[in-house]
């Protein structure tokens, strides 16, 4: 069983565009991520988010929005999508606790045309 | 504000010859540090974290503090090993759902039959 899933794999859209990614870890874990990896490898938190708080990276723009449906998921909300979009875009989740490891997502390849 | 360094972008060894991924950090206390690693087309996995003092696949990290370094080793590098290697930082006390990773920008190591 995969432990965090993310879908698409593959998103080629126009620029202007709304879409979504979608999240879900089935490892009981009270906190989920997303980050985000651009051209050059470099892997950047946007969000982290739990029952309790949701925390953005002052550097989102607010196109970008977290949703949480239930605590297994956390999906990817991006409104009129630019090309500076363009990158893959990783799911992952983690326990509360100490020195706990981070599980990700196979990544999603966002290529906004 | 915590921040990662991963001096080389690229590190081409040949196999056999001793590897050393370079990481150093910056933050007040004592953080959690961690390497994760990204083979070609999978997902982002941890390597080892400090607190765990293990190695796996043949890597060791230390963790100095008078250095504020955590640098990857491995005496024999093998093919198996090339990859993108990330170090990350987690700080333990900033509250709840905040238990994010702060990565540096990544080393990719290239081992040559």
């Amino acid at each position: 069983d995969t432990a965090v899933s993310q879908t698409p794999k593959y998103l080629v859209t126009q620029m202007g565009n709304d879409k979504s990614i979608k999240c879900e870890q089935n490892l009981g874990h009270d906190t989920m991520y997303w980050y985000k990896q651009d051209s050059k490898k470099f892997l950047k938190i946007m969000f982290s988010y739990n029952n309790k708080e949701l925390i953005i990276n002052e550097t989102v723009p607010n196109r970008f929005s977290p949703k949480s449906p239930d605590k297994a998921h956390l999906n990817l909300h991006i409104n009129s999508l630019e090309l500076g979009d363009s990158a893959v875009y990783f799911c992952a989740s983690s326990q509360e606790t100490e020195n706990t490891e981070a599980f990700f997502g196979q990544g999603t390849r966002l290529t906004v045309v | 504000a915590q921040r990662v360094t991963q001096p080389e972008k690229l590190l081409s060894v040949f196999k056999g010859a001793p590897v050393e991924l370079k990481c150093n950090y910056s933050y007040s206390g004592s953080p959690e540090l961690f390497w994760y690693v990204q083979y070609s087309r999978q997902r982002l996995q941890l390597l080892l974290r400090h607190i765990s003092r293990e190695s796996i696949k043949g890597f060791t990290a230390d963790l100095n503090k008078g250095e504020t370094s955590f640098h990857l080793k491995k005496p024999f590098a093998q093919e198996e090993d090339s990859a993108m290697y990330y170090c990350a930082l987690r700080d333990p006390y900033s509250g709840a759902g905040s238990y994010q990773l702060t990565f540096g920008k990544g080393t990719k190591l290239s081992v040559i039959p």
